[in-house]
């Protein structure tokens, strides 16, 4: 089955720009979404076919999907992005979807 | 605003069959652009999407889950359900129904995201 690799933990000081990966086999041909999860609520999308941002989500965060990578980047971070990250692939082999296990992101 | 509501027993039983049902308010449950999901989280770990429902009822089950796992849609309620037998500790999570959305374009080539989220219910496995 398809397995999608995060790193567990990416730290970053506030201002700069936390990158979070998202490797899988030739996962640049699959449409990759990326969630935000704070601690006790539920996932939130902030990242939808690669590079696509839904209405409310900062200009901040953007995504790429190349290869065997896709990157979530967070330009400008702040204390309010530290939470867990998830990225997330619908596999057209199987037609199931398939989670990363999860980065936490923490704002030095 | 469309909003999801899980619904169901917050304590189960070893070996018995856990049922939640999620209702959708502030929008359709028919449209050929959605497929309804249950994605589960235990405590302390990773999202684990359980399955997913077309309006249509064709189904799409995590393989590792596939064996225990029943879903349904009433579209005259605007609710989809979740039944997952012979439960054990190991299905402790926090249960979340969501909204995937693909338009007819993506849907075959690139799949769908989860757009809208309930809150969670969280189910506990304990005699």
């Amino acid at each position: 089955s398809y397995v999608l690799t995060q790193p567990p933990s990416v730290s970053v000081a506030p201002g700069q720009t936390a990158r979070i990966t998202c490797g899988g086999n030739n996962i640049g041909n699959k449409g990759l979404h990326w969630y935000r999860q704070k601690p006790g609520q539920a996932p939130v999308l902030v990242i939808y076919y690669d590079r696509d941002r839904p209405s409310g989500i900062p200009e901040r965060f953007s995504g790429s999907n190349s290869g065997n990578t896709a990157t979530l980047t967070i330009s400008r971070v702040e204390a309010g992005d530290e939470a867990d990250y998830y990225c997330q692939v619908w596999d057209s082999d199987t037609d199931h979807v398939i989670f990363g296990g999860g980065t936490m992101l923490t704002v030095l | 605003q469309v909003q999801l509501q899980e619904s169901g027993p917050g304590l189960v039983k070893p070996s018995e069959t856990l049922s939640l049902t999620c209702t959708v308010s502030g929008g359709s449950i028919s449209s050929s652009n959605y497929y309804w999901g249950w994605i589960r989280q235990p405590p302390g770990k990773g999202l684990e999407w359980v399955g997913s429902i077309y309006f249509s009822g064709y189904t799409y089950y995590n393989p590792s889950l596939q064996s225990r796992v029943t879903m349904s849609v009433d579209t005259s309620k605007k609710q989809f359900s979740l039944k997952q037998t012979s439960v054990t500790a190991a299905d402790t999570a926090v249960y979340y129904c969501a909204r995937g959305y693909c338009t007819s374009t993506s849907c075959r080539s690139w799949g769908y995201y989860f757009d809208y989220w309930g809150q969670g219910t969280l189910v506990t496995v304990s005699s």
